[in-house]
């Protein structure tokens, strides 16, 4: 029961261009999306969050985007740096403490 | 503040055994969850405690339960262990309290079923 579905495993940009990361989901009563980054052999770290009352939030070189009428999300990387080369997961909750998240997409920035 | 500390942090069993995984949460905080994590299948939801009470649970077999301790750390036990659950087994917690909260990772446990 994948409700929150990274369809790219991989994405590979070139340093300074964007780098866009997608998600969908089917979870129609999901409220609160986040993205988080993972590192080899750490935990995942928080990125950065949205509410489906926001369509965008920023911080910094990232951005996430919220189509709440396509159930599709987007991280926007920009300028995509080498140490952001790590493996990203979009997370969705519904307001219950319990967060699905996606298979992971793994970034690749070359210098 | 200490972030999450799951320990062991490396794990190697054989087929049939049980496996019990620890979790200290960060100071202050009362959800503990609990994910598997598997080549290709991303961070699959096991489930979530609060206040030593199971709160909300995924789609894993009995085998997978797991306890919530009065000092909010936890434990998470699989029994009768197959091949399939080699995985990195990850522990987040977060206040609680509030209904969208982010959660805040440990580094895992690395189980191998061998």
């Amino acid at each position: 029961d994948q409700q929150v579905k990274q369809n790219s495993p991989s994405l590979s940009v070139q340093e300074g261009r964007i780098s866009i990361l997608n998600c969908d989901y089917t979870n129609s009563m999901f409220d609160y999306f986040l993205w988080y980054k993972k590192y080899p052999a750490e935990g995942p770290t928080f990125l950065i969050s949205i509410s489906s009352i926001k369509d965008k939030n920023e911080d910094g070189r990232f951005t996430v985007f919220l189509n709440k009428s396509a159930k599709h999300l987007s991280l926007h990387i920009v300028p995509s740096q080498p140490g952001d080369s790590a493996v990203y997961f979009c997370a969705a909750s519904a307001g219950n403490n319990d967060m699905r998240f996606g298979a992971g997409t793994r970034l690749t920035v070359k210098p | 503040k200490a972030g999450v500390t799951q320990t062991p942090r490396y794990l190697i069993k054989t087929r049939g055994q049980q496996v019990t995984l620890s979790c200290s949460p960060i100071s202050g905080h009362r959800s503990v969850s609990w994910y598997q994590q598997t080549p290709g299948q991303g961070l699959q939801f096991l489930f979530e405690y609060f206040s030593e009470t199971q709160r909300n649970k995924g789609n894993f077999p009995g085998r997978f339960s797991g306890r919530q301790f009065s000092n909010s750390r936890s434990e998470m036990n699989v029994s009768t262990l197959e091949l399939g659950d080699s995985a990195l087994y990850l522990c987040a917690s977060s206040p609680g309290s509030a209904t969208n909260e982010k959660l805040f990772f440990g580094s895992g446990t690395q189980l191998s079923v061998l």
